[in-house]
């Protein structure tokens, strides 16, 4: 998996809560990305980042926020989780922008009660 | 709106059985196409990426072809194995640093 590690793997949470999802690469890629993915869509961009401290919307960034202070590390914040969250979310990392090849994470399973 | 479409949603087929996958598309223009294999449980893996001046791509077993005047694009698997059933995933690269993915087609070989 291109070196890329998604921490927690599976998470349950209740309505309201905030949750911070963690994804770690060991590439030195420049850009990482975080998509969810739900049955019936194509995975869908939440937030990007193109360098450290450099971060931008993707189409579905309500209700995230991402933080990026460590080329390595780049961490997604559910701030007050909500049912609508509940999805599987990836991690993705390139070392261009999205027209270049990009290396997913094995994902991470968010179930919010 | 930009989308990418493909059929069927899933499909069931025999090992050893050949089998074709569709991606019909409208964005444009776009800087590449790619399709991913996502295991159950797994993030996708790039299978293969064409330019839109190319017309067919393989990777082993795996065949990729493009049209871009019909914005068509179709994955072709020979010889199908049990290890061939996953999902499998359209993607458009627009020029502007976008990525539109289709929602795939789940293949299940059976023996």
């Amino acid at each position: 998996d291109a070196g890329i590690t998604q921490s927690p793997r599976h998470k349950v949470t209740e309505t309201g809560t905030p949750v911070t999802l963690r994804c770690h690469q060991t590439e030195n890629h420049r850009y990482m990305y975080w998509y969810r993915q739900d049955p019936g869509h194509g995975l869908r961009l939440i937030h990007y980042s193109y360098g450290v401290k450099d971060t931008d919307k993707g189409e579905v960034s309500d209700g995230y926020s991402v933080s990026r202070s460590k080329t390595e590390d780049f961490l997604l914040t559910l701030e007050s989780a909500t049912s609508s969250q509940t999805s599987v979310y990836f991690c993705a990392i390139s070392d261009g922008p999205q027209s270049t090849e990009a290396f997913f994470g094995q994902g991470t399973r968010l179930t919010v009660v | 709106k930009n989308q990418v479409e493909q059929s069927p949603q899933s499909l069931i087929i025999l090992e050893g059985k050949n089998c074709t996958l569709q991606c019909n598309y409208t964005v444009s223009p776009f800087s590449n196409l790619r399709w991913y294999k996502q295991d159950t449980g797994r993030g996708p893996v790039s299978l293969t990426i064409m330019t839109f001046s190319e017309n067919t791509k393989s990777n082993g077993r795996y065949t990729a072809t493009l049209d871009a005047d019909t914005k068509q694009s179709s994955l072709h698997i020979t010889a199908s194995q049990l290890s061939d059933s996953a999902s499998y995933i359209c993607v458009v690269s627009l020029y502007g640093n976008k990525l539109v993915f289709g929602a795939g087609t789940i293949l299940r070989v059976k023996s």
